[in-house]
């Protein structure tokens, strides 16, 4: 196990909704990143936080968005659902030992929420 | 182009036998190389990782980077049944460049028989 928790589990939601997704960080890890595994896929990188900030976003629309805590958890929020959001969401923390977070952190990963829109 | 191409499977190989998994990429900013494993229902976790090209061992698990040729693979030796599990690929550009996300292959369903 790696230390990284997500809730909930499982989530069923219909088009159009709105989801908040949780993360708690590996005790010691300051940057948590965002990942969506579709069915059959590999994940595909959200974005990532570094200390309360976006650090760096793939190829998502702004209805996905994020929020880093003080303690470093995190929330993923997706607005107005579509139903081909369904997938496996994961987070994965990692250490930044300063700076922005660069170089080669070993990412820990969450076992994920599978989503559902219906 | 995608940027990492691995090729799904299924792959079936008998208990023992030696196992070989690829990816291709196209970008030749990317310098981090990783292999991860991922069980059924559970996330990815982190089996090797290698900065620029070369080979690295641990254990029954060697992983080779070409950058030459832009291909990555990962061997397994004396390969077990507890192997079963999807392999993925993964790549990063270095420090300083770009989105620090990591850029995922497909990953390719290894089943080893006993």
């Amino acid at each position: 196990e790696t230390g990284v928790t997500q809730s909930p589990t499982h989530l069923i939601k219909t088009r159009g909704q709105q989801v908040t997704l949780r993360c708690s960080s590996q005790s010691g890890h300051n940057t948590v990143s965002w990942y969506q595994q579709a069915l059959g896929q590999g994940p595909q990188f959200i974005f990532q936080y570094y200390r309360e900030e976006e650090n760096g976003r793939g190829n998502f629309p702004p209805r996905f968005s994020g929020l880093q805590f003080p303690n470093y958890s995190s929330e993923l929020n997706v607005n107005a659902l579509e139903l081909d959001d369904s997938a496996l969401y994961l987070c994965a923390s990692s250490l930044a030992a300063s700076g922005r977070a660069s170089s080669y952190n070993e990412q820990f990963f969450g076992p994920g929420t599978r989503l559902t829109v219906l | 182009q995608k940027e990492v191409e691995q090729d799904p499977g299924p792959l079936s190989v008998p208990e023992g036998a030696i196992v070989s998994l690829n990816c291709t990429y196209s970008n030749s900013a990317f310098q981090y190389f990783m292999w991860y494993r991922q069980y059924s229902r559970k996330g990815p976790e982190l089996l090797m990782y290698t900065y620029s090209s070369g080979n690295k061992e641990d254990g029954r698990f060697t992983a080779q980077v070409d950058k030459s040729s832009k291909y990555i693979s990962l061997f397994i030796r004396d390969s077990q049944p507890s192997d079963s599990a999807t392999y993925l690929c993964a790549i990063r550009r270095g420090s300083g460049g770009g989105a620090d996300g990591l850029t995922f292959g497909k990953g390719t369903h290894l089943i080893i028989q006993p």
